[in-house]
């Protein structure tokens, strides 16, 4: 079906408050990943999942980061308690896995996050 | 830290002119990949490159892997201005699944 898609596009929130950025990855994925990436800056790598096995938290920033992907589909990426150093554009992005290797990514649009 | 590492970190080159990218990486990869990313957002897949392959073309893409040196090459020939975006190689670390990506290089495509 269509691509990656994110949700919001663009969210302001003030510092402290909690945000949840949504990403629906293509139908039959079985790998998703969440990225940030600060203005100017490379990707940097948040969690992984791929099907059903536990996914690889190893990137999150910090214990106000957390995501969950329900049902092996749309996943919620949480930031509790946001800091201004929390300001990033959060990439979704979902592939398959093809004789246990990785192929190509696809990419949401991006969630540009502002914390005030 | 970040697996790839991008070479130059920016290039600016005149229309019709081939640019030349590098990459290096750290560790063993099952394979390495090309995206290129326009106005800091969404990135679109170019050109995935097997650990046991050496070179590989797509249109006026050609890549090149060493993994003896650990290093990547991407070439863009008779380069267009739109060609200019940020370019980054991403590779999948054996044994570990997920992609990781460089810091990207800036290409600009004088008219």
């Amino acid at each position: 079906g269509a691509g990656v898609s994110q949700s919001p596009s663009n969210k302001v929130t003030e510092k402290g408050k909690d945000v949840e950025l949504r990403c629906d990855p293509i139908s039959g994925h079985t790998a998703l990943y969440w990225y940030r990436q600060s203005l100017g800056q490379g990707l940097e790598f948040l969690i992984y999942f791929q099907g059903n096995s536990a996914p690889d938290k190893s990137g999150l920033p910090s214990d106000r980061f957390s995501a969950e992907r329900t049902g092996g589909s749309v996943s919620t990426l949480t930031i509790q308690r946001t800091q201004q150093e929390d300001s990033a554009v959060y990439l979704c992005a979902s592939s398959l896995r093809e004789g246990g290797l990785r192929t190509e990514a696809f990419f949401g649009q991006g969630t540009r996050l502002t914390v005030v | 830290s970040q697996q790839g590492e991008e070479d130059p970190q920016a290039l600016s080159i005149q229309e019709g002119e081939n640019a030349t990218m590098n990459c290096s990486y750290k560790t063993s990869i099952n394979n390495l990949q090309w995206y290129r990313q326009n106005s800091g957002r969404g990135l679109v897949h170019l050109i995935l490159i097997r650990s046991n392959e050496r070179e590989k073309h797509s249109g006026r893409l050609r890549v090149t892997l060493d993994t003896s040196k650990k290093s990547s090459s991407l070439l863009i020939t008779a380069s267009r201005a739109a060609d200019t975006a940020s370019y980054f190689c991403a590779t999948v670390i054996q044994g570990a699944q997920k992609l990781v990506f460089g810091q990207g290089t800036r290409l600009t495509i004088n008219p």
